[in-house]
């Protein structure tokens, strides 16, 4: 079975730019999450979604956006880009269990922002 | 208050030894808890699951959990320089919404 694909691998932009980063899960898995992970910050939770509904936001400002497609492929973007938004981006899928969520990872998305 | 607090380490264990890994949580609605391995440069991958009181054993590894103090632990036993990692510790919870929540991790060194 097919891991989560995460697309790019890697993103160079520059400030006031926007980008989109795409996830696909594993087959048969309905949830996908987004985190965003620094040294500094850890693995910081963006959105979780489930049957293309958002369930949960981080505290995260307005420029952060996601979206998941019936097909459970998601998608996440960052509009006017920040030189703190620079991260590995981590998207996460699980089956539809609310609570016994066990997640596995893509390989992330590395964003740099110049 | 952080959601979940980890001691940042590093923790260092010669091989052979019991590594313990600690957490805390704040949120007293959470329902499961979990442990992951991060070896750099690497993704995030699940070890070992809890969601009730007590310990849970698989192979090497225990986890242990009580809800009335709010507390996850991590238990590596014969420890082996393959288990030098950053552990993360993360709890799930319906508050506000169900949502995973990690802690900073746990970086631990286990010396040959």
């Amino acid at each position: 079975k097919a891991g989560v694909t995460q697309t790019p691998r890697y993103l160079i932009k520059t400030r006031g730019q926007q980008v989109t980063l795409s996830c696909s899960p594993i087959s048969g898995h309905r949830s996908v999450s987004w985190y965003q992970q620094t040294p500094g910050q850890g693995l910081q939770f963006l959105f979780e979604y489930f049957s293309e509904t958002q369930r949960n936001k981080g505290n995260f400002p307005g420029r952060f956006s996601g979206r998941q497609f019936s097909n459970s492929r998601s998608e996440m973007n960052v509009s006017t880009l920040e030189l703190g938004d620079s991260a590995l981006y981590l998207c996460a899928s699980s089956t539809n269990s609310a609570t016994n969520e066990k997640l596995f990872f893509g390989s992330g998305t590395q964003l740099s922002v110049l | 208050q952080k959601e979940v607090e980890q001691n940042s380490g590093p923790l260092s264990v010669p091989e052979g030894a019991i590594a313990s890994l600690n957490c805390t949580y704040s949120d007293r609605g959470s329902q499961s808890f979990f442990w992951y391995r991060q070896y750099s440069g690497k993704s995030p991958e699940l070890i070992m699951s809890i969601y009730s009181n007590g310990d849970k054993e698989d192979g090497r590894f225990t986890a242990q959990l009580n809800k009335a103090s709010q507390y996850v632990s991590l238990l590596i036993r014969d420890s082996q320089p393959s288990d030098s990692a950053t552990y993360l510790c993360a709890v799930r919870g319906n508050t506000g919404g169900f949502k995973t929540i990690f802690g900073a991790g746990t970086r631990l060194f286990v010396k040959a």
